[in-house]
């Protein structure tokens, strides 16, 4: 069972160009998350989704695109990145919003936009 | 405005000691408390879910405690060990919403041998 995998793991990026990462999972979740981590900040949501064909903005959505074709995938979409993009990218995942349904994370994706 | 603050921000303990993190949350209507462990380049991982009706719960050397009508929750670590070198996120759930999470910056702990 692999859970929610993330690729690239590390990338680093020129300023303007534009890139995906992905992120899948193989729990037949229906929520799906990206998270980004700044050094010694919190998580911060970008963008989430309720299930295929659903997404909605988050916390900190300028600069990014998702979409959510299939329950498993998630890709997130990097347009014109800014060295402001650097950061660690976390995709999770959950069954829903209730009970006490935890967050299953990647392991993460290291940009660096210089 | 829905909250979740941890203090402290870091700490550094000798191997084998004990330690105690605080979160306080002004989150509404709660629905549960979890305590995830992130690892120096992983994602983050679960320790322990706290809901309304419990006290106190514990997970091998992991012991979280929660005070609803404070507001508070605590995770204790007994005999430190070196693999407990990590940051511990607190993360509250609102009732409904798929957006109903909402985060702690996190206590970066550090065990020194």
């Amino acid at each position: 069972n692999a859970g929610v995998t993330q690729t690239p793991k590390f990338r680093i990026l020129k300023i303007g160009q534009s890139m995906t990462l992905q992120c899948t999972q193989d729990m037949n979740h229906n929520y799906m998350y990206w998270y980004r981590q700044d050094p010694g900040m919190g998580l911060k949501l970008i963008y989430y989704s309720v299930g295929a064909g659903i997404t909605d903005k988050g916390e900190v959505p300028n600069g990014y695109n998702v979409s959510r074709s299939t329950t498993e995938d998630f890709p997130l979409r990097l347009e014109l990145a800014a060295p402001s993009q650097t950061s660690v990218y976390f995709c999770a995942s959950r069954r829903d919003s209730g009970g006490n349904g935890e967050l299953f994370f990647g392991e993460g994706s290291r940009l660096t936009v210089l | 405005k829905n909250q979740v603050e941890q203090s402290p921000q870091s700490l550094i303990i000798l191997e084998g000691k004990n330690c105690t993190l605080q979160c306080n949350y002004t989150v509404s209507p709660f629905s549960n408390l979890r305590w995830y462990k992130q690892d120096t380049g992983r994602g983050p991982v679960s320790l322990t879910i706290m809901t309304f009706s419990e006290n106190t719960k514990s997970n091998g050397r992991y012991t979280a405690t929660l005070d609803a009508d404070t507001k508070q929750s605590s995770l204790h670590i007994t005999a430190s060990q070196l693999s407990d070198s990590a940051s511990y996120i607190c993360v509250v759930s609102a009732q409904s919403g798929a957006n109903n999470l909402f985060f702690g910056t996190g206590t970066r702990l550090t065990v020194i041998p």
